[in-house]
């Protein structure tokens, strides 16, 4: 799986839109983007998965470079309990196993 | 729908003894996978199985086994424990192997 690269802590203010940015410059074709994150102890939570179109559900918004290299996780109203380490993988979805390769991640921090 | 639970939630246990940690999925979910965290390495991959058979298996001693059972549900086993043992043991399931994964809330083990 290719490997990501993310900046290891950011800051938001409470109510205003967390923007995480991910390089994933080795990506292969076949791969997806997943971010997950991890309250403080806690397991850690999927969010969104995307190929190569942007995709949104009700946690976040996920913007994929036309190049594919780099992607961004949007969320857009960010609030106290999105407090967390948030984690950007790449990896083939198919049928070939479930390892997922969890880099350093980003700790955001959401202040009031 | 119940989320993957994960039992016990914190154990403690001394040098050379062993454990044995367990996980139900989230129903329907055929593939578990068991992923290790600690502040030094952060989280890694242990194995996956997926309709009773090992799938994948990461970089870790023979000491680290598991099973899974018919009902999907799986058990991690760890003999002769080290200290470095001491970690958040988690455990995410998915519908098969490939698919999104679900992080169980984690069974923390500290080894004395």
């Amino acid at each position: 799986d290719a490997k990501t690269t993310q900046p290891p802590s950011m800051d938001c203010a409470e109510g205003r839109a967390a923007n995480l940015p991910c390089n994933h410059s080795t990506i292969s074709g076949n791969e997806y983007v997943y971010w997950y994150r991890q309250i403080h102890s806690q397991g850690p939570q999927y969010i969104i998965h995307g190929l190569k179109n942007n995709e949104t559900n009700e946690m976040a918004s996920l913007i994929i470079t036309e190049d594919r290299k780099s992607s961004t996780l949007i969320l857009p109203h960010a609030t106290l309990r999105d407090t967390a380490v948030y984690y950007c993988i790449v990896r083939v979805a198919n049928n070939a196993g479930n390892m997922l390769t969890f880099g350093g991640g980003t700790r955001l921090m959401v202040k009031p | 729908k119940a989320g993957v639970t994960q039992t016990p939630r914190y154990l403690i246990k001394t040098r050379g003894q062993q454990v044995t940690l367990s996980c139900s999925p989230i129903s329907g979910h055929r593939s578990v996978s068991w992923y290790q965290q600690t502040p030094g390495q952060g989280l890694q991959f242990l194995f996956e199985y997926f309709s009773e058979t090992q799938r994948n298996k990461g970089n870790f001693p023979g000491r680290f086994s598991g099973r899974q059972f018919s009902n999907s549900r799986s058990e991690m086993n760890v003999s002769t424990l080290e200290l470095g043992d001491s970690a958040l043991y988690l455990c995410a399931s998915s519908r098969t192997s490939g698919d999104s994964q679900y992080f169980g809330p984690g069974t923390r083990l500290t080894v004395l």
